[in-house]
């Protein structure tokens, strides 16, 4: 069954510690993405990857870090120096990084730091 | 830069009514425009983009470019439609960026 897999669905940890989250998708999909969902806010880009061993900041970068060793896994790093990690992180991957390609969705993690 | 807003947040009409979640973006670029839809305990999916130019689940959207609007549109309500909606923008660089979302609440 090909899709986008995050894991795990819920993670909490101490603040101060970092704490990394999982996606792999089997799409072959080239270009993947981090978002961040918090209630009323829609979704913010945190970075995305058009191709493997390649990166690139998106508009709320700060406190994250990203690695793409391979095509199919994207892990997003949260830091203990992003100041409000709280929320529900969204991974999604796309065919290209036309702009005609829509995103396919994992069913995201909700992380909560106390 | 690009923006995508969506006005509403909260819309709620009577099954049978027509619908319409407004959708504006702000690029300086050739925009294409999708919008998305999150139905209760499922993932965020397509639900169409503007270069198909299709109908989906009733569903229409048509990109007015005088105006920087992208308004999802469907003429007969079904309860079934209730869930979250978003509009979003994919420009050059390979960037998607989304509106806040609507909670469209179809009620019986």
């Amino acid at each position: 069954d090909g899709g986008i897999t995050q894991s795990p669905k819920y993670l909490f940890r101490k603040e101060g510690q970092n704490v990394t989250l999982s996606c792999e998708q089997n799409l072959n999909h080239d270009a993947m993405y981090w978002y961040r969902q918090d209630p009323g806010q829609g979704l913010r880009l945190i970075y995305y990857s058009q191709i493997v061993n390649d990166f690139q900041k998106g508009d709320i970068a700060e406190g994250y870090s990203v690695s793409r060793e391979k095509k199919e896994s994207f892990p997003l790093t949260v830091t203990s120096a992003q100041k409000n990690p709280t929320a529900f992180y969204l991974c999604a991957s796309s065919m290209a990084t036309g702009t005609n390609s829509p995103l396919h969705f994992g069913n995201g993690t909700r992380l909560t730091v106390t | 830069a690009q923006r995508v807003t969506q006005p509403e947040k909260l819309l709620s009409v009577f099954k049978g009514a027509p619908v319409e979640l407004k959708c504006n973006y702000s690029y300086s670029g050739s925009p294409e425009l999708f919008w998305y839809v999150q139905y209760s305990r499922q993932r965020l999916q397509l639900l169409l983009r503007h270069i198909s130019r299709e109908s989906i689940k009733g569903f229409t959207a048509d990109l007015n470019k005088g105006e920087t609007s992208f308004h999802l549109k469907k003429p007969f309500a079904q309860e079934e439609d209730s869930a979250m909606y978003y509009c979003a923008l994919n420009t050059n660089a390979g960037k998607s960026t989304f509106g806040d979302g609507t909670t469209l609440t179809v009620k019986p």
